[in-house]
Protein backbone atom coordinates (compact mmCIF):
# COMPACT_ATOMS: atom_id res chain seq x y z
CA UNK A 1 0.00 0.00 0.00
CA UNK A 2 1.49 3.50 -0.47
CA UNK A 3 1.81 5.62 2.21
CA UNK A 4 1.05 8.86 2.79
CA UNK A 5 4.49 11.62 3.40
CA UNK A 6 4.09 13.62 6.13
CA UNK A 7 5.92 16.73 7.12
CA UNK A 8 7.93 17.63 8.92
CA UNK A 9 9.30 14.30 10.08
CA UNK A 10 10.39 15.87 13.50
CA UNK A 11 9.30 19.32 14.95
CA UNK A 12 10.39 20.35 17.97
CA UNK A 13 9.17 23.65 19.95
CA UNK A 14 8.85 25.19 23.27
CA UNK A 15 5.77 24.75 25.71
CA UNK A 16 3.11 26.92 24.10
CA UNK A 17 3.84 27.43 20.75
CA UNK A 18 1.74 26.13 18.28
CA UNK A 19 2.87 23.30 15.94
CA UNK A 20 1.76 22.66 12.68
CA UNK A 21 2.15 19.16 10.45
CA UNK A 22 1.50 18.17 7.36
CA UNK A 23 0.23 15.05 5.32
CA UNK A 24 0.17 14.37 1.46
CA UNK A 25 -1.61 11.63 0.01
CA UNK A 26 -2.34 9.87 -3.41
CA UNK A 27 -5.21 8.43 -4.07
CA UNK A 28 -8.77 9.24 -3.11
CA UNK A 29 -10.30 8.85 0.00
CA UNK A 30 -13.63 8.60 1.92
CA UNK A 31 -12.41 10.29 4.82
CA UNK A 32 -8.70 11.11 6.52
CA UNK A 33 -7.71 10.41 10.54
CA UNK A 34 -5.20 11.58 12.54
CA UNK A 35 -3.77 9.63 15.50
CA UNK A 36 -1.38 10.54 18.23
CA UNK A 37 1.21 7.58 19.26
CA UNK A 38 3.48 7.67 22.05
CA UNK A 39 6.77 5.68 22.51
CA UNK A 40 5.76 2.42 22.17
CA UNK A 41 2.06 2.67 22.99
CA UNK A 42 -1.07 2.09 20.85
CA UNK A 43 -3.06 4.65 19.10
CA UNK A 44 -5.21 7.28 19.95
CA UNK A 45 -7.70 8.46 17.67
CA UNK A 46 -7.68 12.50 17.67
CA UNK A 47 -9.94 13.87 14.72
CA UNK A 48 -11.92 12.18 11.49
CA UNK A 49 -12.73 14.63 8.71
CA UNK A 50 -15.01 14.07 5.63
CA UNK A 51 -13.67 14.26 2.41
CA UNK A 52 -16.51 17.17 1.95
CA UNK A 53 -15.20 18.70 4.99
CA UNK A 54 -12.53 21.56 4.52
CA UNK A 55 -11.57 22.29 8.41
CA UNK A 56 -12.80 20.40 11.40
CA UNK A 57 -11.73 21.51 15.28
CA UNK A 58 -11.66 19.49 18.35
CA UNK A 59 -10.56 21.40 21.68
CA UNK A 60 -6.89 22.60 20.72
CA UNK A 61 -6.64 20.87 17.11
CA UNK A 62 -7.55 22.00 14.07
CA UNK A 63 -7.78 20.02 10.86
CA UNK A 64 -7.45 20.92 7.48
CA UNK A 65 -8.20 19.08 4.20
CA UNK A 66 -7.49 20.09 1.03
CA UNK A 67 -8.94 17.41 -1.54
CA UNK A 68 -7.35 19.28 -4.81
CA UNK A 69 -3.96 19.17 -3.62
CA UNK A 70 -4.64 15.47 -1.56
CA UNK A 71 -3.38 17.18 1.45
CA UNK A 72 -4.51 17.73 5.30
CA UNK A 73 -2.85 19.94 8.34
CA UNK A 74 -2.86 19.14 11.83
CA UNK A 75 -2.55 22.13 14.08
CA UNK A 76 -1.77 22.07 17.75
CA UNK A 77 -2.19 24.95 19.41
CA UNK A 78 -1.24 26.25 23.05
CA UNK A 79 1.25 23.14 22.91
CA UNK A 80 1.58 21.07 26.00
CA UNK A 81 4.53 19.09 26.95
CA UNK A 82 1.86 16.14 27.00
CA UNK A 83 1.84 16.47 23.77
CA UNK A 84 4.83 14.93 22.63
CA UNK A 85 4.60 12.31 20.85
CA UNK A 86 4.28 10.80 17.07
CA UNK A 87 1.57 11.81 14.97
CA UNK A 88 -0.03 10.31 12.20
CA UNK A 89 -2.16 10.92 9.34
CA UNK A 90 -4.67 7.50 7.92
CA UNK A 91 -6.36 7.80 4.41
CA UNK A 92 -9.07 5.73 4.69
CA UNK A 93 -10.56 5.07 0.78
CA UNK A 94 -12.91 2.11 0.94
CA UNK A 95 -12.22 -0.33 3.46
CA UNK A 96 -8.54 0.62 3.50
CA UNK A 97 -6.72 2.86 5.75
CA UNK A 98 -3.25 3.72 4.78
CA UNK A 99 -1.22 5.49 7.19
CA UNK A 100 1.43 8.43 6.99
CA UNK A 101 4.59 8.13 7.50
CA UNK A 102 4.66 10.18 10.89
CA UNK A 103 6.06 13.52 12.65
CA UNK A 104 7.37 13.20 15.79
CA UNK A 105 6.58 16.29 18.14
CA UNK A 106 8.92 17.29 20.86
CA UNK A 107 6.88 19.85 23.14
CA UNK A 108 10.26 21.41 25.58
CA UNK A 109 8.74 22.86 29.00
CA UNK B 1 -17.29 5.35 21.02
CA UNK B 2 -16.67 2.06 19.60
CA UNK B 3 -13.79 -0.27 21.52
CA UNK B 4 -11.09 -2.68 20.25
CA UNK B 5 -9.55 -4.86 22.57
CA UNK B 6 -6.18 -6.49 21.87
CA UNK B 7 -4.62 -9.60 23.92
CA UNK B 8 -2.30 -9.52 25.23
CA UNK B 9 -0.94 -6.32 25.46
CA UNK B 10 2.80 -7.64 25.28
CA UNK B 11 4.29 -11.37 25.25
CA UNK B 12 7.58 -12.93 24.99
CA UNK B 13 8.22 -15.89 22.89
CA UNK B 14 11.00 -18.02 21.90
CA UNK B 15 12.56 -18.63 18.61
CA UNK B 16 10.10 -21.54 16.96
CA UNK B 17 6.98 -20.73 18.94
CA UNK B 18 3.94 -19.31 17.98
CA UNK B 19 2.01 -16.65 19.41
CA UNK B 20 -1.62 -15.75 19.39
CA UNK B 21 -3.31 -12.10 19.30
CA UNK B 22 -6.96 -12.30 19.77
CA UNK B 23 -7.93 -8.66 18.51
CA UNK B 24 -12.37 -7.93 19.78
CA UNK B 25 -14.71 -5.43 18.70
CA UNK B 26 -16.21 -4.94 22.16
CA UNK B 27 -19.32 -3.10 21.50
CA UNK B 28 -20.06 -3.15 17.51
CA UNK B 29 -20.12 -6.19 14.79
CA UNK B 30 -17.34 -5.65 12.55
CA UNK B 31 -17.39 -7.39 9.30
CA UNK B 32 -13.74 -6.51 8.61
CA UNK B 33 -11.02 -6.40 10.62
CA UNK B 34 -7.30 -5.30 9.64
CA UNK B 35 -3.90 -6.31 10.99
CA UNK B 36 -1.07 -3.99 10.94
CA UNK B 37 2.52 -4.17 12.16
CA UNK B 38 4.71 -1.22 12.82
CA UNK B 39 8.61 -1.59 13.42
CA UNK B 40 10.27 0.52 15.60
CA UNK B 41 10.18 4.39 14.37
CA UNK B 42 8.24 3.72 11.41
CA UNK B 43 4.84 3.92 10.31
CA UNK B 44 2.16 1.07 10.51
CA UNK B 45 2.09 -1.52 7.48
CA UNK B 46 -1.01 -3.40 6.34
CA UNK B 47 -0.37 -6.50 6.66
CA UNK B 48 -3.86 -8.25 5.80
CA UNK B 49 -7.88 -7.13 5.40
CA UNK B 50 -9.54 -9.86 6.67
CA UNK B 51 -13.91 -10.29 6.40
CA UNK B 52 -15.78 -12.68 8.34
CA UNK B 53 -16.18 -15.86 7.47
CA UNK B 54 -13.70 -16.02 4.57
CA UNK B 55 -10.13 -15.81 4.01
CA UNK B 56 -7.94 -12.72 4.67
CA UNK B 57 -6.73 -11.12 1.62
CA UNK B 58 -2.98 -10.41 2.34
CA UNK B 59 -0.51 -7.86 1.56
CA UNK B 60 2.32 -8.17 -0.71
CA UNK B 61 5.21 -9.47 0.46
CA UNK B 62 3.31 -10.52 3.78
CA UNK B 63 3.33 -14.24 4.18
CA UNK B 64 -0.19 -15.84 4.54
CA UNK B 65 1.23 -19.38 5.49
CA UNK B 66 3.28 -17.73 8.39
CA UNK B 67 0.64 -15.15 9.52
CA UNK B 68 -2.25 -17.47 9.93
CA UNK B 69 -5.35 -15.17 10.50
CA UNK B 70 -9.07 -15.97 11.23
CA UNK B 71 -12.12 -14.34 11.59
CA UNK B 72 -14.68 -16.54 13.10
CA UNK B 73 -17.42 -14.33 14.23
CA UNK B 74 -18.01 -10.67 14.13
CA UNK B 75 -16.34 -9.54 16.98
CA UNK B 76 -13.29 -11.63 17.26
CA UNK B 77 -10.12 -11.86 15.01
CA UNK B 78 -6.76 -13.67 15.20
CA UNK B 79 -3.39 -13.25 13.76
CA UNK B 80 -1.13 -16.20 14.25
CA UNK B 81 2.76 -15.90 13.80
CA UNK B 82 4.43 -19.26 13.05
CA UNK B 83 7.40 -20.23 13.99
CA UNK B 84 8.35 -16.89 15.37
CA UNK B 85 12.21 -15.45 14.62
CA UNK B 86 13.44 -12.23 16.28
CA UNK B 87 12.67 -10.55 12.73
CA UNK B 88 9.23 -11.21 13.61
CA UNK B 89 9.34 -8.78 16.60
CA UNK B 90 6.85 -5.66 16.03
CA UNK B 91 4.18 -3.91 17.72
CA UNK B 92 1.19 -5.49 16.18
CA UNK B 93 -2.13 -3.83 15.61
CA UNK B 94 -5.45 -4.44 14.78
CA UNK B 95 -8.47 -2.16 14.01
CA UNK B 96 -12.12 -3.29 13.29
CA UNK B 97 -14.56 -1.39 10.88
CA UNK B 98 -18.13 -0.32 11.53
CA UNK B 99 -21.06 -1.03 8.87
CA UNK B 100 -20.38 2.36 8.31
CA UNK B 101 -16.84 1.81 7.53
CA UNK B 102 -15.04 3.68 10.13
CA UNK B 103 -11.86 2.12 11.53
CA UNK B 104 -11.07 1.53 15.59
CA UNK B 105 -7.89 0.68 16.48
CA UNK B 106 -7.08 -1.66 19.21
CA UNK B 107 -4.47 -0.85 21.67
CA UNK B 108 -1.63 -3.30 20.06
CA UNK B 109 0.86 -5.98 20.87
CA UNK B 110 3.88 -6.51 21.58
CA UNK B 111 5.65 -8.96 20.39
CA UNK B 112 9.07 -9.96 21.57
CA UNK B 113 10.92 -13.04 19.94
CA UNK B 114 13.77 -14.47 21.70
Amino acid sequence: SQQGEEDPQALSIQEGENATMNCSYKTSINNLQWYRQNSGRGLVHLILIRSNEREKHSGRLRVTLDTSKKSSSLLITASRAADTASYFCATVGYQKVTFGTGTKLQVIP
Amino acid sequence: GAVVSQHPSWVICKSGTSVKIECRSLDFQATTMFWYRQFPKQSLMLMATSNEGSKATYEQGVEKDKFLINHASLTLSTLTVTSAHPEDSSFYICSASTIQSEQYFGPGTRLTVT
